[in-house]
């Protein structure tokens, strides 16, 4: 299957920071790429969904101004948490997907990125 | 509203078989997915179904009844590996994927 890389794989920072996570896809073009944010022992949340060039999607309830979605090109998409806090601190997870590519398309899953805000 | 139902959690022992059981509500449907997330980790991708029947691979297998809204993986010769939360995921009809929330299957030599 495609590769999907994500950057940091973990990070702690301190409260009122910025944190920017990257996620790229290696081997294929991403026209969507997705942000998922899983707190310990519950299900992936979809927070917002990107296409390459446009404005991101954003889940209900996700504050855009707080976590900003950059999707400049058909590989990379940046996820910047804004002024941090540690209930912001989660495990966030990128996915990338071709949904121009006929019947059958898969979510490629980044290895994820864990975030400590103390 | 959309909804994902799976068992929270199963045990199972090693050698055996287990079933892990997915119902679903959802507004649309553009196909089925099931994944497994071992502890700390991003899912892997287990399989796929869109149509009716089962789809084979390897020692794992999933089921779809569109009709019933219902789905099964079926996890064969368990392994202690295979200890998990396994995710089914529908794809609705904006093609978003609505995720459940998860079952974990513990193994037990």
């Amino acid at each position: 299957g495609a590769v999907v890389s994500q950057h940091p794989s973990w990070v702690i920072c301190k409260s009122g920071t910025s944190v920017k996570i990257e996620c790229r896809s290696l081997d294929f073009q991403a026209t969507t790429m997705f942000w998922y944010r899983q707190f310990p022992k519950q299900s992936l949340m979809l927070m917002a969904t990107s296409n390459e060039g446009s404005k991101a999607t954003y889940e209900q309830g996700v504050e855009k101004d707080k976590f900003l979605i950059n999707h400049a090109s058909l590989t990379l998409s940046t996820l910047t948490v804004t002024s941090a806090h540690p209930e912001d601190s989660s495990f966030y997870i990128c996915s990338a997907g071709n949904l121009a590519g006929g019947d059958y398309n898969e979510q490629f899953f980044g290895p994820g990125t864990r975030l400590t805000v103390l | 509203g959309q909804n994902i139902d799976q068992p929270t959690e199963m045990t199972a022992t090693e050698g055996a078989i287990v079933q892990i059981n997915c119902t679903y509500q959802t507004s649309g449907f553009n196909g089925l997915f099931w994944y497994q997330q071992h502890a700390g980790e991003a899912p892997t991708f287990l399989s796929y179904n869109v149509l009716d029947g089962l789809e084979e691979k390897g020692r794992f297998s999933s089921f779809l009844s569109r009709s019933k809204g219902y789905s099964y993986l079926l996890l064969k010769e368990l392994q202690m590996k295979d200890s998990a939360s396994y995710l089914c995921a529908v794809r609705d009809s904006n093609y978003q994927l609505i995720w459940g929330a998860g079952t974990k299957l513990i193994i037990k030599p």
